[in-house]
């Protein structure tokens, strides 16, 4: 079946705009996790939804992010005020529930450049 | 320091050696653990889990150490196709939320 979907793959942008990353889940995962990666690190956490709520938004770096999962499918991560510090692959990865041994399943991620 | 700490590498080895890699947590509250593969610029998919008896899928073995807080994997007979980076993954509580990554070890197999 399909995977985990994210678009844009690539975004390019100018420092102070705004952007929204889309990620499509594996049909059927009630979790959905978005983390960012830098070149040379691994995945950083930064936002779980179990269903359509938000149950840890713990690793938002600061009050310019925010995401969203209306109908606790399809989720939007959103990026105010982008800053050059903002660029990295950002990745969303669904697991079938919030079991502490359901595994992650990752999509390709959205590259994202802030000039 | 790191929550989930590893050794960044490069590992560079001929093909057909046994390779090993380590990996610390800080949190002895950690429920689950798990090793994923990296290939460059692809995203991390899962390579196996880690059992509290130690696990063994093909040529790959885990093995926890929960007193010492450290995970381990070792690859036997290694392939040219095994050059990746290789997360170390801790979900630190019971819920699913908490999954944190080391920030990998490069491993590179040559002919």
């Amino acid at each position: 079946g399909a995977g985990v979907s994210q678009t844009p793959s690539n975004k390019v942008t100018e420092k102070g705009k705004y952007v929204e990353l889309r990620c499509d889940p594996i049909s059927g995962h009630t979790a959905l996790y978005w983390y960012r990666q830098s070149l040379g690190q691994g995945p950083e956490f930064l936002i779980y939804f179990q269903g359509t709520g938000a149950a840890d938004d713990s690793g938002l770096p600061n009050d310019r992010f925010f995401a969203v999962r209306p109908e606790g499918s399809v989720s939007t991560l959103k990026i105010q005020r982008t800053e050059r510090g903002d660029s990295a692959v950002y990745l969303c990865a669904s697991s079938l529930d919030s079991s502490s041994n359901s595994p992650l399943h990752f999509g390709n991620g959205t590259r994202l450049t802030v000039t | 320091r790191k929550e989930v700490e590893q050794d960044p590498g490069p590992f560079n080895v001929p093909e057909g050696a046994t390779v090993a890699f380590n990996c610390t947590y800080s949190n002895s509250a950690s429920q689950s653990f798990f090793w994923y593969r990296q290939d460059c610029r692809k995203e991390p998919k899962l390579l196996m889990s880690v059992y509290s008896s130690g696990n063994e899928d093909g040529r790959f073995t885990a093995q926890l150490n929960r007193a010492s807080q450290y995970i381990s994997l070792l690859i036997r007979d290694s392939k040219l196709s095994d050059s990746a980076t290789y997360l170390c993954v801790v979900n630190r509580d019971s819920s699913a939320s908490k999954i944190i990554f080391g920030s990998g070890t490069r491993l590179s197999i040559r002919p």
